[in-house]
């Protein structure tokens, strides 16, 4: 089945420690990645896109096409880190259609 | 500029009864979506719309319909609602592009009992 897999649902670290939120997916082509957050009572937001190759608040996202992933990276948490982080993507034969992840929860204690 | 607004923001619902989940945009994007968003569950995609008059289903399409009757509003009706149906729903729109992003709507939490 076609889908797209974070396989953490916690991840708890401390401030300051390096943090990896994996991404996994099982569709074929080059689909479009990107990676989107919700805060603590804002709306779900676009935090980086693949295409851009961008870092933003210190995030960055590796696309590995042999292994179908793209992790979400960031050498330093912060506690402002602290948020539900979605894998999203818009497949290869469809680009009207936006795809999301089962969600990682990051819990950085200070 | 509002950007995506849905309501309602609340709702309780008996099993059976039907209701309809507004959704306006103000940004003139082509493509709007609904998700509805259940723990250990992420965002799954229920229905989507390229363009003005045109749906497609998502992900988990069964008990609901949607109507994109102009390009700022999409409307998500459940007809006979069931305690399966108990969630967050999440009403989106954006251009469908690689380059570009989908903003989101501040979301509805529905309880069916």
């Amino acid at each position: 089945a076609q889908r797209v897999t974070q396989p953490e649902k916690l991840l708890s670290v401390f401030k300051g420690a390096p943090v990896e939120l994996k991404c996994n997916y099982s569709y074929s082509g080059s689909p479009e990645l990107f990676w989107y957050v919700q805060y603590s009572r804002q709306r779900l937001q676009l935090l980086l896109r693949h295409i851009s190759r961008e870092s933003i608040k210190g995030f960055t996202a590796d696309l590995n096409k042999g292994e179908t992933s793209f992790h979400l990276k960031k050498p330093f948490a912060q506690e402002e880190d602290s948020a539900m982080y979605y894998c999203a993507l818009i497949p290869p034969w469809d680009t009207d259609k936006l795809i999301f992840g089962t969600g990682t929860r990051l819990q950085v204690f200070p | 500029n509002a950007g995506v607004t849905q309501t309602p923001k609340f709702q309780v619902l008996k099993t059976g009864q039907s209701m309809t989940l507004q959704c306006a945009q103000d940004m003139n994007h082509n493509s709007m979506y609904w998700y509805r968003q259940d723990p250990g569950m992420g965002l799954r995609l229920i229905y989507y719309s390229a363009s003005e008059g045109t749906t497609d289903k998502g992900e988990v399409p069964n008990g609901y319909n949607v109507s994109r009757l102009n390009k700022r509003e999409f409307s998500l009706r459940l007809e006979s609602a069931a305690p399966s149906q108990t969630s967050v729903y999440f009403c989106a729109s954006g251009e469908g592009a690689a380059d570009t992003e989908a903003f989101f709507g501040q979301g509805t939490r529905l309880t069916v009992v």
